[in-house]
């Protein structure tokens, strides 16, 4: 079956700009969640989706949104893009929320930015 | 706070060894995953545990709740489990807090 598919895969903005990241979860999957990897602050959790709804969201700022559709696909923006936002943007899908047991980890390939 | 600390860092081993990556956390979690990520970028969901032990092929996770503590282990070590490891608690909050990764070399 199709994997997570995360679009575009490389992309370069400048500051100020805005960016969005799509997501496209494995069929049957309801629960989308985001994360940014920077080289210094390691992997950070951004938001989780679950049948649309936002569960949870992590520490960052309010130019960092997202939302899920009904067919559970996901999207993240980004906006008024700083230098500090480059970095690699990865979304996972699973078929349980949080921490429950069907709440196994599926990753995308991820979408570079880069910030210029 | 939510904290998640790995060891160590970095390990270099001889192929065939036997690999062991520590995981501790600050205070109670619900589950605990276990990542694996190869040079450019790609994450792979190895464990998510809350109890006991789990094993997939040389891969073996086990978790004290008491202690805090988690353990990936690695038999049989060969070169292409070269990667990073990356362990990932879901703490009261739900929220995942990830450790900084522990880079396994294994040389042939």
């Amino acid at each position: 079956k199709a994997g997570v598919t995360q679009t575009p895969r490389y992309l370069i903005k400048t500051r100020g700009q805005q960016v969005t990241l799509s997501c496209s979860p494995i069929s049957g999957h309801r629960s989308v969640s985001w994360y940014q990897q920077t080289p210094g602050q390691g992997l950070q959790f951004l938001f989780e989706y679950f049948s649309e709804t936002q569960r949870n969201k992590g520490n960052f700022p309010g130019r960092f949104s997202g939302r899920q559709f009904s067919n559970s696909r996901s999207e993240m923006n980004v906006s008024t893009l700083e230098l500090g936002d480059s970095a690699l943007y990865l979304c996972a899908s699973s078929w349980g929320a949080g921490s429950s047991g069907a709440n196994v980890l599926t990753f995308g390939a991820g979408s570079r930015l880069t910030v210029l | 706070k939510n904290e998640v600390e790995q060891s160590p860092q970095n390990l270099t081993a001889q192929e065939g060894e036997f690999i062991t990556i520590n995981c501790s956390y600050s205070v109670g979690i619900s589950a605990l995953h276990w990542l694996q990520q190869h040079p450019g970028g790609g994450i792979v969901s190895l464990f998510m545990l809350s109890s006991g032990k789990k094993k997939h092929g040389r891969l073996i996770a086990t978790i004290n709740i008491q202690e805090k503590h988690s353990s990936l282990h690695i038999t049989a070590s060969h070169p292409r489990d070269s990667a990073v490891y990356i362990c990932a608690g879901h703490f009261g909050n739900e929220k995942l807090t990830f450790g900084t990764g522990t880079r396994l070399t294994i040389i042939p």
